[in-house]
């Protein structure tokens, strides 16, 4: 059965642009999670989806925002991109619930 | 609000020595608590979960962690590391409204350094 899938792999942007990162979590996940992954904060969760639905959010900015398709699948968006936004971007996808969390291989983003 | 604290940034193991990664966690109900490795440029692979009943639990790669509520910690443990598992160590407590694995508070990671 095939893993998360993040597109793309990388991206390098410019300061003031907005990006867009998508995730196909594992076929019958409804539950999609995207993580912030930093030298210096580490792994910090930016919101949790399920079943089309924000249901938990983390500590960031209104430039963070994300949705999910009724197929499950995620993007995430960040708009008026700033230089400290250059990290991995994880992806999780889950059953939702009391079960494990399985992540994808991220997207390095790059601001320049 | 929940936390995690990994208190060694790295450590540097000999091959086929013991190894023992420490994790506390600071939350207000019951744990979720996880073990993730990522290897550079890479995921986040899940080596095991504890959700409840036995205390120890097993993983894979040979891994296991020991649940201690006393001492809210959940300590992960080799008995003989090799080579091909020097790697970044997460430690995560599970919250959000959906329980378990939706939305994770991770640690800062321990970096394992194998010697040979």
């Amino acid at each position: 059965k095939a893993g998360v899938t993040q597109t793309p792999r990388y991206l390098i942007k410019t300061r003031g642009q907005q990006v867009t990162l998508s995730c196909s979590p594992i076929s019958g996940h409804r539950s999609v999670s995207w993580y912030q992954q930093t030298p210096g904060q580490g792994l910090q969760f930016l919101f949790e989806y399920f079943s089309e639905t924000q249901r938990n959010k983390g500590n960031f900015p209104g430039r963070f925002s994300g949705r999910q398709f009724s197929n499950s699948r995620s993007e995430m968006n960040v708009s008026t991109l700033e230089l400290g936004d250059s990290a991995l971007y994880l992806c999780a996808s889950s059953m939702g619930g009391n079960t494990e969390a399985f992540f994808g291989q991220g997207t390095r983003l790059t601001v320049v | 609000a929940q936390s995690v604290t990994q208190p060694d940034i790295h450590i540097t193991v000999s091959e086929g020595a013991s190894l023992e990664l420490r994790c506390n966690y600071s939350y207000g109900a019951t744990p979720y608590l996880f073990w993730y490795v990522q290897s550079p440029g890479q995921g986040l692979q899940l080596l095991l979960k504890y959700f409840s009943g036995d205390t120890l639990v097993q993983g894979i790669k040979g891994f296991e962690a020991e649940f201690k509520r006393s001492q809210s910690s959940f300590n992960l443990r080799k008995p003989s590391v090799h080579w091909s598992d020097a790697a970044e160590y997460f430690c995560a407590v599970g919250a959000g409204s959906g329980g378990g694995a939706d939305g994770l508070t991770f640690g800062k990671g321990t970096h394992l350094i194998i010697q040979p």
